[in-house]
């Protein structure tokens, strides 16, 4: 069964600190795997997409990890803010029909 | 986003009736999508659209009809209303620059709306 697992399931940390967030899958065939962030009440929004071929990918202070072997992968947030408190969402996209299946998230709240 | 709106953005409904999601983008995107999304649950695709004429079953389509009026536009119905629906509903859309034709493989990015809480009694 094609499946994406976070974890944790919740995180709190203090402002300015670093955290990473866990995503195991099980979609095969494999086409890429996402990242959004949907901070409370509004949609999703996107991160980062990497496919097969990318292990890492950056935007600003978050970084993706992809290792396709294993089928893992992490983001890293640095330097955290208030604003980055939100859920953070690992997709994957893949299967039979190509479809994306949604991780259920990791609800991270940053501290002052 | 506010490039994609969804209208309303919370309706509470009886058991049995009719409701209509609406959805808008001004992004000119072909591809426009339909999600719910559950407490405890990651979401689940609906159905999509690829363009006026193209419309495709998600993973949850059973109890759902959509229309793609417009280019811009994309709506969902409830015919039957049940508590069971009760979630918050997102519109998405997206502008694949590659894989034409075809959902499995591609790599566009997704834009999705502020959602449609939904709640049937």
């Amino acid at each position: 069964k094609n499946q994406v697992e976070q974890s944790p399931q919740s995180l709190i940390i203090l402002e300015g600190k670093n955290c990473t967030l866990q995503c195991n899958y099980t979609v095969s065939p494999f086409s890429n795997l996402r990242w959004y962030k949907q901070d409370t009440g509004r949609g999703p929004v996107s991160l980062t997409i990497m496919t097969f071929s990318e292990n890492t990918k950056s935007n600003g202070r978050y970084t993706a990890t992809l290792d396709a072997d294993t089928k893992q992968s992490s983001l890293h947030i640095t330097a955290s803010q208030l604003s980055d408190s939100a859920s953070y969402i690992c997709v994957v996209s893949g299967g039979s029909q190509g479809n994306l299946i949604f991780g259920k998230g990791t609800k991270l709240s940053v501290k002052p | 986003d506010a490039d994609v709106t969804q209208t309303p953005r919370n309706r509470i409904t009886k058991t049995g009736k009719r409701i209509m999601l609406e959805c808008s983008q001004t992004k000119g995107h072909d591809r426009m999508y339909w999600y719910r999304q559950d407490p405890g649950l990651g979401l689940r695709l609906i159905y999509y659209s690829f363009d006026v004429k193209d419309i495709n079953k998600g993973e949850i389509s059973d109890g759902y009809s959509v229309s793609r009026q417009a280019q811009a536009k994309f709506s969902l119905s409830l015919e039957s209303a049940i508590p069971n629906q009760t979630a918050l509903y997102f519109c998405a859309t997206s502008d694949p620059k590659a894989d034409r034709g075809r959902l499995a493989g591609s790599t566009d990015t997704q834009y999705f709306g502020p959602g449609t809480r939904l709640t049937v009694l």
